[in-house]
């Protein structure tokens, strides 16, 4: 069974530029998250998504952040204008069931994003 | 508002010691507890899931408790060897499959 994919593995781009990073999940999971993992810390919840419905985004910078995930398969996590604190690890996880049961994760290798 | 903490924030052990990592979480409403296992520039490896009607749980030379009461969970990892050289994290679930992580555990593993 193929793990989550994720691109790019890594990102350099300056202040106020944009970026977008893709998910791909293992198939047939219905659930999808974006983590954001700053240096030293542990991975911080952004988005959540059932097929294609948002089912909790309260800790998505909305202003600058927007994720979508049209078909229910892969996502897309975008930031525009990215800041310099945007700079971090972006994991992406998919989980097999409805979310309101209790699944494992599993997560991607990441995209590793440095704001210049 | 639930907050996970890991002590300590590094370690560095020679190898065939045994290491022994802590964390605590605030909100003892939790479905289960897991140990993860980060190495550098890769995602996230799940090692342990401990229920939260379960004491501990064991795989190969990893063990790890939980006392939801007290709001701990230690994760013991029995001879190490440098291929244990991570970060560990821990992580509670809560409801909606919603992960709350702890800030890791790096651990170096000196030959």
């Amino acid at each position: 069974e193929a793990g989550v994919a994720q691109s790019p593995r890594y990102k350099i781009i300056e202040k106020r530029q944009s970026v977008a990073f893709w998910c791909n999940p293992i198939s047939g999971h219905a659930t999808l998250y974006w983590y954001q993992q700053i240096l030293g810390q542990g991975p911080k919840l952004l988005i959540q998504f059932q097929n294609n419905g948002v089912v909790d985004d309260s800790q998505l910078p909305k202003d600058r952040f927007s994720a979508e995930r049209l078909k229910g398969v892969d996502s897309t996590l975008k930031i525009q204008p990215a800041k310099l604190e945007d700079s971090a690890v972006y994991l992406c996880a998919s989980s097999s069931r409805a979310v309101d049961s209790l699944e494992t994760q599993y997560f991607g290798p990441g995209t590793r994003l440095l704001v210049l | 508002k639930q907050e996970v903490t890991q002590i300590p924030a590094a370690l560095s052990v020679p190898e065939g010691e045994n290491l022994v990592l802590n964390c605590s979480f605030t909100d003892s409403a939790i479905y289960n507890l897991q140990w993860f296992r980060q190495d550098p520039g890769k995602g996230l490896t799940s090692l342990l899931l401990i229920q939260s009607s379960q004491r501990e749980q064991t795989s190969g030379r990893l063990n790890a408790s939980l006392d939801k009461s007290s709001g701990r969970s230690t994760l013991y990892i029995a001879a190490s060897q440098p291929g244990d050289s991570a970060t560990y994290l821990c992580a509670v679930t809560a409801a909606g499959n919603k992960l709350t992580f702890g800030g890791g555990t790096r651990v170096l593993v000196k030959p």
